[in-house]
């Protein structure tokens, strides 16, 4: 059964670059996307993105031109980079593993999430 | 008009059942799609509870109590979750999701166990 752990700073100016990082332990790293989803006060939950071994990338396409997503497969680690950050982007941020049942997916496990909060 | 509509809020007490509704937007029709169901509590990683569709095509999430399950209101084009003998420990925000050529949640029900 995998298991997520992340971390990364959660205290930002506006203008900065956030960057996050996710562990998987146990399971497998191949055959899934590694995933972002983000928790805000104003929107609920939203996918923000993901990753998979081979380095293919999916991204919301509100946030695409600012962000980027990366698997270290050495690692079993994947990483998230959101530049030029403003307070819209303060919430909690979690990372997931997506599966791709027959025309569907779904994000299981999550990780223990991380608050970002950016102040201007 | 979002496509998944929650209600921001619910209250219960102890020991009651409680049915959350996720009503798809018009156009979208519930028996069309497998809707999932997530537990998100402050300082625990979320939950995945279980995916519904109909009484055959439903998966519960690994080790979720039976108490929580799926079902859908056809009249009303909403997917339901069904919460019963709840316990202080469900008061969490829960959140619905469909995969529509992107991934869309609901805005969350926030769920006060009294």
């Amino acid at each position: 059964q995998a298991q997520l752990q992340q971390w990364g700073a959660g205290l930002l100016n506006a203008s900065e670059t956030l960057a996050l990082t996710c562990a998987v332990y146990g399971g497998s790293f191949s055959g899934y996307y590694w995933t972002w989803i983000r928790q805000t006060p104003g929107k609920g939950l939203e996918h923000v993105g993901g990753v998979d071994h081979t380095g293919n990338t999916d991204y919301n396409p509100a946030l695409s031109g600012r962000l980027t997503i990366s698997a270290d497969t050495s690692k079993n680690q994947f990483s998230l980079r959101l530049a030029s950050v403003t307070a819209a982007d303060s919430g909690i941020y979690y990372c997931a593993r997506r599966l791709f049942p027959v025309g569907d997916t779904y994000f299981d496990p999550w990780g223990q999430g991380t608050l970002v909060t950016v102040s201007s | 008009q979002p496509l998944l509509t929650q209600p921001p809020s619910l209250s219960a007490s102890p020991g009651a059942s409680v049915r959350l509704t996720c009503t798809l937007r018009s156009g979208l029709n519930v028996d069309s799609y497998r809707v999932y169901w997530y537990q998100v509590k402050p300082g625990s990683p979320p939950l995945y509870l279980l995916r519904y569709r109909s009484t055959s095509d439903f998966q519960q999430g690994s080790g979720v109590p039976s108490r929580f399950s799926g079902s859908k209101d056809g009249l009303a084009n909403a997917a339901i979750l069904l919460i019963s003998g709840l316990q202080s420990d469900d008061e969490a925000d829960y959140y619905c999701m469909i995969w529509h050529r992107a991934v869309f949640f609901g805005g969350g029900t926030k769920l006060t166990v009294l």
